[in-house]
């Protein structure tokens, strides 16, 4: 059965770094679109960024674009978050997700997730 | 604020049925069949419910029905269920420039 877990979170301090990443199994991971949305405490849902497959297509929000980066290794059958220069707004749980196969289009519909990890940016 | 706009509370009585709508623009909900709707309770991670506006997965109850009108997507629970009782999110891809939009939850409440 597909399962993605999440690692990498924790307390960091304003203005510091950390680096998240899901470990996937279940399914060929290679071959789907990933991605990492994220839930602030007592908030709703955002959307951060996605990965193709095959690496060639990556995109942010922009709350995150220029701080956040998102990547994978499909040997590992991992993805990853480097998240800089974080700020108190960063504060979430952040879920990895899969979405669509790679053969098709992005299509924002994300069928597994993960249990999340929380980060807190708090000095 | 959430780029797709819900109600933030709705409520029903078991076996009743309820709808809970979920506002976006042209730019997103209107332009695309790529709605979806996500369950989520206290402490755990999202479910998708609903996809492309109207598909239930394998294994989600048919009580739970989707559908669109314009820039307004709709989640429909019929035969209300105690376990129903969660928070919901309804999602649209929204172009090659923004991607994805949440709308801000909604919270069912089954008397």
């Amino acid at each position: 059965q597909v399962q993605l877990v999440e690692s990498g979170g924790g307390l960091v301090k304003p203005g510091g770094s950390l680096r998240l990443s899901c470990a996937a199994s279940g399914f060929t991971f290679s071959d789907y679109y990933m991605n990492w949305i994220r839930q602030a405490p007592g908030k709703g849902l955002e959307w951060v960024s996605y990965i193709r497959g095959s690496s060639s297509n990556i995109h942010y929000a922009d709350s995150v674009k220029g701080r956040f980066t998102i990547s994978r290794d499909n040997a590992k059958n991992s993805l990853y978050l480097q998240m800089n220069s974080l700020s108190a707004e960063d504060t979430a749980v952040y879920y990895c997700a899969r979405a669509g196969h790679d053969s098709g289009g992005y299509e924002a519909h994300f069928d597994y997730w993960g249990q999340g990890t929380l980060v807190t940016v708090s000095s | 604020q959430s780029a797709l706009t819900q109600p933030a509370s709705v409520s029903g009585s078991p076996g009743q049925s309820i709808t809970i709508s979920c506002t976006g623009t042209s730019s997103d909900v209107g332009s695309y069949n790529r709605v979806s709707w996500y369950q989520q309770h206290p402490g755990k991670a999202p479910k998708v419910m609903i996809y492309e506006v109207s598909k239930r997965p394998s294994g989600v109850s048919n009580r739970f029905s989707g559908s669109k009108s314009g820039n307004t997507a709709s989640l429909t629970i019929s035969g209300l269920q105690a376990e129903d009782e969660a928070d919901y999110y309804c999602c649209s891809y929204a172009g090659s420039s923004t991607f994805v939009v949440f709308g801000g939850g909604t919270k069912l409440t089954v008397l």
